[in-house]
């Protein structure tokens, strides 16, 4: 069954710890993206990928970073200089228009 | 950069009645998409305009792009209480990238 498997669904940060969030995909998509999504907000771009080995920021990368190591493969660690992380993460891959969309992490601060 | 503003931020109507969601921008748009989230769901693609002026259905869903390309609406005629959930537009940018709008949560009362 092909889709997009986020992992966990629930996660917890304690103050200065990083946590990474997976995203694997078995769409065969080249570009990926990872989106935070906070109340009354629509989904913010964090970073994204249109192929393996190449990523680049979107609007809101400062205090997370990627890899893109695989192409099934996209995970985001949010770092410690991420002030506000707690929020709801979404992973998505394309093939070129549509956007495929993961359950979702939520993450909260302990 | 690009700012998509959608109105109204939430609408709860009778089943039955229509609804009408919109999408503005003060620069011209290069692609709409829109997206639909159901309650604790992620966002599912519903459709993309590219021509000035276009209009696109699906069953009860109407879809608009203004002609300036400055404007996009999303119309459901006679809703039903599957139709509950929240109703994104975003921004198609170059390198595929989506600028989302905050979203309009739809309720349905049965």
């Amino acid at each position: 069954d092909g889709g997009i498997t986020q992992s966990p669904k629930y996660l917890f940060r304690k103050e200065g710890q990083n946590v990474t969030l997976s995203c694997e995909q078995n769409l065969n998509h080249d570009a990926m993206y990872w989106y935070r999504q906070d109340p009354g907000q629509g989904l913010r771009l964090i970073y994204y990928s249109q192929i393996v080995n190449d990523f680049q920021k979107g609007d809101i990368a400062e205090g997370y970073s990627v890899s893109r190591e695989k192409k099934e493969s996209f995970p985001l660690t949010v770092t410690s200089a991420q002030k506000n992380p707690t929020a709801f993460y979404l992973c998505a891959s394309s093939p070129g228009v549509a956007q495929h969309f993961g359950d979702g992490t939520r993450l909260s601060i302990l | 950069g690009q700012q998509v503003m959608q109105i109204p931020q939430y609408q709860h109507v009778q089943e039955g009645e229509d609804f009408t969601t919109y999408c503005n921008s003060s620069t011209t748009l290069s692609n709409i998409q829109w997206y639909k989230q159901r309650p604790g769901g992620h966002p599912v693609f519903l459709i993309q305009l590219v021509k000035s002026g276009e209009v696109k259905k699906q069953k009860r869903l109407t879809f608009q792009f203004g002609e300036a390309k400055k404007n996009s609406s999303l119309h459901i005629t006679a809703t039903q209480t599957t139709d509950v959930g929240t109703y994104f537009c975003a921004d198609r940018e170059y390198g595929n990238k989506l600028v989302f709008g905050a979203g309009t949560i739809l309720r349905v009362k049965s």
